[in-house]
């Protein structure tokens, strides 16, 4: 299994609204990332986590919270989003002696 | 500072025709630097990885070139297909830099037309 996957592919949320996105990668890979973008702009990283425990969090609003519940899976759960936060959210794994990412699909977010 | 600059922003070319993108970087030191393809809404797929060692390397019909000494590099796309319409980043990573920090490129919007 050589990939990363995201679900769901679209979310379309309100600002009062609690929603997870969901990263999953089977490739032993012990790093693993969240990553915003907005159109036509280059990934803009959020957190990393490395051994399931967060090593970089890029001043993000604590609107995003992220958890590595297992060396698998990520999550980034979402609470009080503005429509600003809209993006496409991308996942990614790394071994931890390289650092070629694998990119998910992303999730298409979209907050009413 | 370090930065990775990609020209030309958007190109539009026909189908069957070869095309030429650039990237510059001023990331130092340099570790690697690796060519995705995005297509809208989905994720950068990895089409080439060059060290320092590396002046060329090709994936199919994508060619990449490496040159360490004036910090250029350039992906060279022959025989063109309307699905190589996409976005193409130039990302670089830094030796023994912060776990994940990559440096990306604005991109270079790929549209072929028929």
């Amino acid at each position: 299994d050589t990939e990363v996957t995201q679900t769901p592919k679209h979310l379309v949320m309100g600002m009062t609204n609690k929603k997870s996105l969901k990263c999953e990668q089977h490739m032993g890979h012990r790093a693993m990332y969240w990553y915003k973008q907005k159109a036509k702009k280059p990934p803009e990283l959020m957190f990393v986590y490395s051994y399931e425990k967060l090593s970089i969090n890029e001043s993000v609003p604590s609107r995003f919270s992220p958890e590595c519940p297992n060396s698998s899976l990520l999550n980034l759960h979402l609470h009080a989003l503005q429509p600003e936060d809209s993006a496409l959210y991308l996942c990614a794994s790394s071994h931890p002696k390289t650092d070629t990412q694998y990119f998910g699909p992303g999730t298409r977010l979209t907050v009413l | 500072k370090n930065q990775v600059e990609q020209s030309p922003q958007s190109l539009i070319i026909l189908e069957g025709k070869n095309c030429t993108l650039q990237c510059n970087y001023t990331v130092s030191p340099f570790s690697n630097l690796r060519w995705y393809k995005q297509d809208t809404g989905r994720g950068p797929v990895s089409l080439t990885i060059m060290t320092f060692s590396e002046n060329t390397k090709s994936n199919g019909r994508y060619t990449a070139t490496l040159d360490a000494d004036t910090k250029q590099s350039s992906l060279h796309i022959t025989a063109s297909q309307l699905s190589d319409s996409a976005s193409y980043i130039c990302v670089v990573s830094a030796r023994g830099s912060t776990l994940g920090r990559l440096y990306f490129g604005r991109g270079t919007q790929l549209t072929v037309w028929p």
